[in-house]
């Protein structure tokens, strides 16, 4: 079993969709988690941290579920721009571990 | 400005033709690593050093060597290289790697015949 799993897809999604994507990791001990971005044959970039409460950032939702061992990025209103591959990022035992991305195509 | 410098950005080689890929950031961090990307394998670290003359293998080292003599540069060496390490690589630098947060360099795209 992958440390960090999530659905490759690609997503593809009419502009003002609201879409959500899923990551599970399988190591209980996993201390911080993020969510990177990644734009088509270009470096990752971190999209946001996700805490234990939930956070949000503009059209931007993470949230964290410990007891199922899962991570979500919940984007509203999609736009054009959004179209991207997002990583999910799982830090433990003192390393960082990458899923493999989920790709997001958002359509006119 | 911040950035993380990769070079060359795109080379085409041959197998056992040893080459030599630099990286180079001007934040002053002490964390810096190296990545491949591979179609549907993700992000899979190569090496990582902690500080200066502070080196470690991450999950996939084989075939890869790095030094880390300045706090700038962690070049990754292929001594021999073979046509299953033709990938993306990143490198990568951090203040502390626990911030989750990995400034990238653009990427080098290795094919090797």
């Amino acid at each position: 079993r992958k440390e960090v799993e999530q659905d490759p897809g690609p997503f593809n999604v009419p502009e003002g969709a609201t879409v959500a994507f899923n990551c599970t990791y399988s190591n209980s001990a996993s201390q911080s988690f993020f969510w990177y971005r990644q734009d088509c044959r270009k470096e990752p970039k971190l999209l946001m941290s996700v805490y234990s409460s939930g956070n949000e950032d503009g059209r931007f939702t993470a949230q964290l579920n410990r007891a199922s061992q899962y991570i979500s990025l919940l984007i509203r209103d999609s736009k054009l721009s959004d179209s991207a591959t997002y990583l999910c990022v799982v830090y433990q035992g003192g390393k960082l571990i990458f899923g493999q991305g989920t790709e997001l195509s958002v359509k006119p | 400005e911040a950035q993380v410098t990769q070079n060359p950005r795109y080379l085409i080689t041959v197998t056992g033709k040893k080459l030599t890929v630099t990286c180079s950031q001007n934040m002053n961090h002490e964390y810096m690593s190296w990545y491949r990307q591979d179609p549907g394998l993700g992000l899979r670290q190569i090496y990582y050093s902690m500080n200066v003359e502070v080196t470690d293998k991450g999950d996939v080292p084989e075939g890869y060597k790095v030094s880390r003599k300045e706090k700038r540069n962690f070049p990754l060496i292929l001594e021999s290289p073979s046509p299953n390490q033709t990938s993306l690589y990143f490198c990568a630098s951090s203040f502390g790697v626990r911030t989750g947060e990995l400034f990238f360099g653009e990427g080098s795209r290795l094919t090797v015949l």
